[in-house]
């Protein structure tokens, strides 16, 4: 156990539904990171949350948006689902900021969340 | 720009024998750079980093890297491949926001 939890661990809707994926970092973790991983497009960084505030933003669709709350956890919401969302969607955490350059920025990943969209 | 590309898709490796698993990067000044490994139906898991001290870096498991500036490299290597070593690895660069496609890699017994 990594100390970082996902939920749910499988989820499969249909195409235009609306998701919620959960994280919870790991215990004294400001940051959490969202990350797509597919077989085309291999580990993909979404966003990056620090205490609450958007740090950093990657390849996140329009139709995805996440938050990170006062108790830490964050959500990645996805919307208007298509096919091509299917994928696995991993949350890391870890204690620092973490600018572009930091190498003291090492994360903690948690099991994942898979989504199937039919 | 930083980038990051893993040459081999897939490496198959005979137990007991090397495994080299390569990278390349590019960076505009002096990277960060990171190996993580992925077991099946798991996430990633820190194997080593690289922060601008020694070049040639341990990780666990008896994985260690060396960051190569001329060759803008940071292959992957470890004496001896144990069945337990099949998994995807990945290189990252840059602050954990880029990772490389991952390479497969496969343990004979």
């Amino acid at each position: 156990d990594s100390g970082v939890t996902q939920t749910p661990k499988h989820l499969i809707t249909a195409t235009g539904q609306r998701v919620t994926l959960r994280c919870s970092p790991r215990s004294g973790d400001l940051s959490v990171y969202w990350y797509q991983q597919s077989l085309d497009q291999g580990l993909q960084f979404l966003i990056h949350y620090y205490n609450g505030e958007e740090r950093a933003k990657g390849n996140i669709l329009e139709r995805f948006s996440a938050q990170q709350f006062p108790d830490l956890h964050s959500e990645l919401n996805l919307s208007s689902l298509e096919l091509g969302d299917s994928a696995l969607y991993f949350c890391a955490s870890s204690q620092i900021p973490g600018t572009v350059i930091s190498g003291a920025n090492v994360l903690t990943f948690g099991a994942g969340s898979r989504l199937t969209v039919l | 720009a930083q980038s990051v590309t893993q040459l081999d898709s897939h490496v198959s490796v005979s137990e007991g024998t090397p495994v080299l698993l390569r990278c390349n990067y590019s960076s505009s000044y002096s990277p960060s750079l990171f190996w993580y490994v992925q077991h099946p139906n798991k996430g990633l898991q820190l194997l080593l980093k690289y922060t601008s001290a020694a070049t040639l870096v341990k990780g666990i498991n008896g994985f260690e890297a060396e960051f190569k500036k001329s060759e803008t490299s940071f292959h992957l290597t470890k004496p001896s491949a144990h069945m337990s070593d099949a998994a995807e690895y990945f290189c990252v660069v840059s602050g954990n926001l880029i990772f490389g496609k991952g390479t497969k890699l496969s343990v004979k017994p």
